[in-house]
């Protein structure tokens, strides 16, 4: 069990560029997450997949963003005409949801890429 | 509308002492209560959690204790230490919505002196 992974650890862009996180989860959890972390407040959810399917999004999520869990393994969160106000940490969680356990509820998040948009 | 109020923002404790810190939430149909620790430039790590049928929760110096008819749960590190310096965050998650999101507080920095 190697927990979650997030690339880019740290990303700088210009306002307008397009850029691309990836985020590896454990390897046995059917559920990612993504959730997004600015300074001095907690984490807001984004959006999550089971599998491949991408199932709700947040009110967050505007049309600049985008993410895909291609068969259902890593997934990816882009986001286009970057603003300044998407500077944050993008945190990516995954847990195995299974039968409505305990287990269910736990989600392991990686370490997060840090955007700065200037 | 903030769902989960925490407090207080930012705690400093004697090492050895003890930490508490309060959440208080709205939505009755939240069914799971974590608490996650987290380092700078770190993501945050599941420390302890609850269900509401239980009133309380201990694993090692943390323990969590729960309120359903107030709708409060709190986290309580005994002996606190140094090593426990981190921003402390309560969350909630109604499984019933199908996503088992997490809504979390605003977090509190907590700082342990020697």
């Amino acid at each position: 069990d190697t927990g979650v992974s997030q690339n880019p650890r740290h990303k700088i862009t210009k306002r307008g560029q397009n850029v691309t996180f990836r985020c590896d989860p454990i390897s046995e959890h059917n559920r990612l997450y993504w959730y997004r972390q600015t300074l001095g407040q907690g984490p807001e959810f984004l959006t999550y997949f089971q599998n491949e399917a991408q199932l709700e999004k947040s009110r967050l999520l505007s049309d600049r963003f985008s993410a895909e869990r291609p068969k259902g393994s890593f997934s990816t969160l882009e986001i286009q005409r970057t603003e300044q106000g998407d500077s944050a940490m993008y945190l990516c969680a995954s847990s195995l949801n299974k039968n409505r356990n305990l287990r269910s509820y736990e989600q392991y998040f990686g370490p997060g890429t840090r955007l700065t948009v200037t | 509308q903030q769902q989960v109020k925490q407090s207080p923002q930012s705690l400093i404790v004697q090492k050895g002492g003890i930490s508490i810190i309060n959440c208080a939430y709205e939505n009755t149909a939240f069914d799971y209560f974590p608490w996650y620790q987290q380092f700078p430039g770190k993501g945050p790590a599941l420390l302890i959690a609850i269900r509401p049928d239980v009133s309380e929760k201990k694993e090692g110096r943390f323990t969590i204790s729960f309120n359903k008819s107030a709708k409060q749960f709190s986290l309580h590190i005994m002996d606190s230490q140094p090593g426990d310096s981190a921003t402390y965050f309560c969350a909630a998650i109604q499984s019933g919505a199908g996503s088992y999101q997490l809504t979390f507080g605003k977090g509190t920095k907590l700082s342990v002196i020697p």
